[in-house]
């Protein structure tokens, strides 16, 4: 059962362009939604987060929106440059319960120049 | 700050054999994570000590996997009897450990099993 759905599973997009990554949960009790960037060969490394109290999160070129009612998410990438390409995984957790992040299967983004 | 330091980075067995990972956490962070990165599964979470202690391993397989942590510099996962499906990058990650579920997780590099 996935708690955390990522879609697309790959995104192309130009330099210069807007990448929108969407992702879904399922369990009303998740309120942290934090964006983990990997690049090959190494680990995930936090990019952003945001909590369920909040409706939008902004940090430089990377915006989470967050539709609490529709259990919805989405990551925007404005100006994409070549080195934002890496896979980009949406992750849940809830605070006040066990502190495992669960994770979404990742969206691979490619950024063409 | 090294950051997370996990060793081996590669690690090849055969069927049947044991694998030690090893995994050091930042310093000063006593939160320690294991997650293990298949293609398949994607990020799966498998076992995390707070202070040393273990506090939840819901994701760890009953049979063949255990993990420890001895000193808060140093945690180890030890797979016995590995087997074909275990082949994948175990991750190991740290947090402060002061601000719950929704601290920052600071992943190492990986160590990449492959199970002949």
């Amino acid at each position: 059962q996935q708690q955390v759905r990522q879609s697309p599973q790959s995104l192309t997009v130009w330099e210069g362009e807007t990448a929108i990554l969407n992702c879904s949960y399922e369990d009303s009790t998740f309120n942290y939604f934090p964006w983990y960037q990997q690049f090959p060969g190494e680990g995930p490394a936090l990019l952003i987060s945001i909590r369920s109290v909040s409706d939008k999160k902004e940090d430089g070129r990377f915006t989470i929106f967050f539709n609490k009612r529709e259990k919805k998410l989405s990551l925007h990438i404005t100006d994409s440059q070549p080195g934002d390409s890496a896979t980009y995984f949406c992750a849940a957790s809830d605070s006040s319960g066990s502190w495992q992040l669960i994770f979404g299967s990742g969206t691979q983004l490619t950024v063409m120049p | 700050n090294a950051g997370v330091i996990q060793t081996p980075r590669h690690k090849v067995t055969g069927k049947g054999q044991e694998a030690t990972l090893w995994c050091e956490p930042i310093s000063g962070h006593s939160a320690v994570f294991w997650y293990r990165q298949t293609i398949v599964q994607g990020l799966e979470f498998l076992t995390y000590f707070r202070n040393q202690a273990p506090i939840d391993d819901s994701g760890m397989p009953k049979e063949r996997f255990s993990a420890q942590m001895p000193n808060q510099s140093h945690s180890t996962l030890k797979i016995q009897s590995t087997q074909p499906q275990d082949s994948a990058v175990y991750l190991c990650a740290s947090s402060a450990g002061t601000g719950g579920a929704a601290e920052t997780l600071y992943f190492g590099s990986g160590t990449r099993l492959t199970v002949l």
